[in-house]
């Protein structure tokens, strides 16, 4: 069956260190999101993607950057991790019509 | 996006129909109401959307008021597992590549269902 799956699930790092999230689908979606969710709040998008080699900037992408090389992955990297960026991460995926879109199970990180 | 506005919170006792309330009175002619659902620490779970016509699936059905400024989920016949954070979302219908592919979730309505 067709999935997305997030990795690490849980990751702790320190302040100053980049961290990379990875995300991988298999439904063979050209949309693929990344969400951020904090402790009783909804999702914030931080960055998406339309397709190989199209990234765009969501609503909190201070801090964040992302890379499509492929339909299957979209890697999520913290380039100087911050306290502030302890959160929960979710990717997304979905097809060209959008009305659906499917969520991994997430990564939980915390900063120090 | 058209901005939604949902009860923070709504009990429902089990084997009961539960009916979720949105308001969206600046939703435009070519914005479909979705709805998400997330049951703790889990990943947000798409359950319907609908544009004018009631909907109906194998989870839930939704009801549109004919102006189409407010909408309501109904679980026919809540369980414990519905128990979730259930998101009312408007936005433009997604078609290749566009912006109506992005999801802007708001606080959504935390519904407990009690045994």
């Amino acid at each position: 069956d067709a999935e997305i799956t997030q990795s690490p699930r849980h990751k702790i790092t320190e302040t100053g260190r980049q961290v990379t999230l990875a995300c991988h689908q298999t439904w063979n979606h050209n949309n693929m999101f990344w969400y951020r969710q904090d402790l009783g709040h909804g999702l914030r998008l931080i960055h998406y993607s339309y397709g190989v080699q199209d990234t765009n900037k969501g609503e909190v992408s201070d801090g964040y950057s992302v890379s499509r090389s492929n339909t299957e992955d979209l890697p999520l990297t913290l380039e100087s991790a911050a306290s502030s960026q302890t959160s929960v991460y979710f990717c997304a995926s979905s097809d060209r019509t959008g009305y659906e879109q499917y969520f991994g199970p997430g990564t939980r990180l915390t900063v120090t | 996006d058209a901005k939604t506005t949902q009860p923070p919170s709504m009990d429902c006792a089990e084997g009961r129909a539960a009916n979720l309330p949105c308001n969206h009175s600046t939703i435009s002619g070519n914005e479909y109401v979705y709805w998400y659902r997330q049951i703790h620490s889990q990943g947000p779970q798409y359950i319907i959307h609908g544009l004018k016509n009631n909907e109906t699936n194998e989870m839930a059905s939704l009801i549109i008021t004919e102006d189409r400024k407010s909408s309501t989920l109904i679980l026919p016949h809540a369980t414990l597992r519905d128990t979730a954070v259930y998101y009312c979302i408007v936005r433009v219908r997604a078609g290749g590549e566009t912006s109506g592919s992005r999801l802007t979730f708001g606080e959504g309505t935390q519904l407990t269902v009690n045994p």
